[in-house]
């Protein structure tokens, strides 16, 4: 049972345009939830993440929005830049804090055109 | 240091050997992870330690043996693996709900 769905396995954007990246849930209990970028053959960085009890948190280039009554968050890239090109996966844990559980999604790859 | 620093970077052991990986972080972070990620998947849980102690197994097979020696190291002892085991290995560590992870460990059995 997929508890963090990312249903699209790519992205294609133009330099400068928006990105933006989708993540569903079905565990109610998730309470917090983060994207994370990664590389071919490097370990996951840590992009931006949000409480359950907000509906947007914004860092620089990167937004992410979350509808709880959905279960549906997304990422946000403005303006996209060809570094960005990467696989990006959203995560979501329960009753959060140190040593809680990440459940991920599958990922989607995004790239940005020049 | 704001860091997870993993060793080695790559490792190639046959199915009889024994070795270990190597995590660390100064972060001042209690909370310290083991994940195992295939290619084109996401990453796996496999260990929790909270507070150097063992919180969550995820019913991991016991030819991985993980250790955490002090607040800042966490070993993985791998003997006795699989070809099916061969996988980037991931360290992780978190003092709220971010957690930061390494760069990995390429491990291959042959």
């Amino acid at each position: 049972d997929q508890q963090v769905k990312q249903n699209s396995p790519s992205l294609s954007v133009q330099e400068g345009r928006i990105s933006i990246l989708n993540c569903d849930y079905t565990n109610s209990m998730f309470d917090y939830f983060l994207w994370y970028k990664k590389y071919p053959a490097e370990g996951p960085t840590f992009l931006i993440s949000i409480s359950s009890i907000k509906d947007k948190n914004e860092d620089g280039r990167f937004t992410v929005f979350l509808n709880k009554s959905a279960k549906h968050l997304s990422l946000h890239i403005v303006p996209s830049q060809p570094g960005d090109s990467a696989v990006y996966f959203c995560a979501a844990s329960a009753a959060g804090g140190a040593n809680s559980k990440l459940t991920f999604g599958k990922g989607i790859t995004l790239s940005v055109r020049p | 240091d704001t860091e997870v620093t993993q060793t080695p970077k790559h490792l190639v052991m046959g199915m009889t050997n024994k070795k270990s990986l190597k995590c660390e972080q100064h972060m001042g972070h209690r909370a310290m992870y083991w994940y195992k990620q295939k290619a084109k998947k996401p990453p796996e849980l496999m260990f929790v330690y909270s507070y150097e102690k063992l919180s969550i197994n995820e019913s991991v097979p016991s030819r991985f043996s993980p250790e955490c020696p002090n607040s800042s190291l966490l070993n993985l002892h791998l003997h006795a693996l699989q070809p099916e085991d061969s996988a980037l290995y991931l360290c992780a560590s978190s003092l709220y709900n971010e957690q930061f992870f390494g760069p990995g460990t390429r491990l291959t059995v042959l």
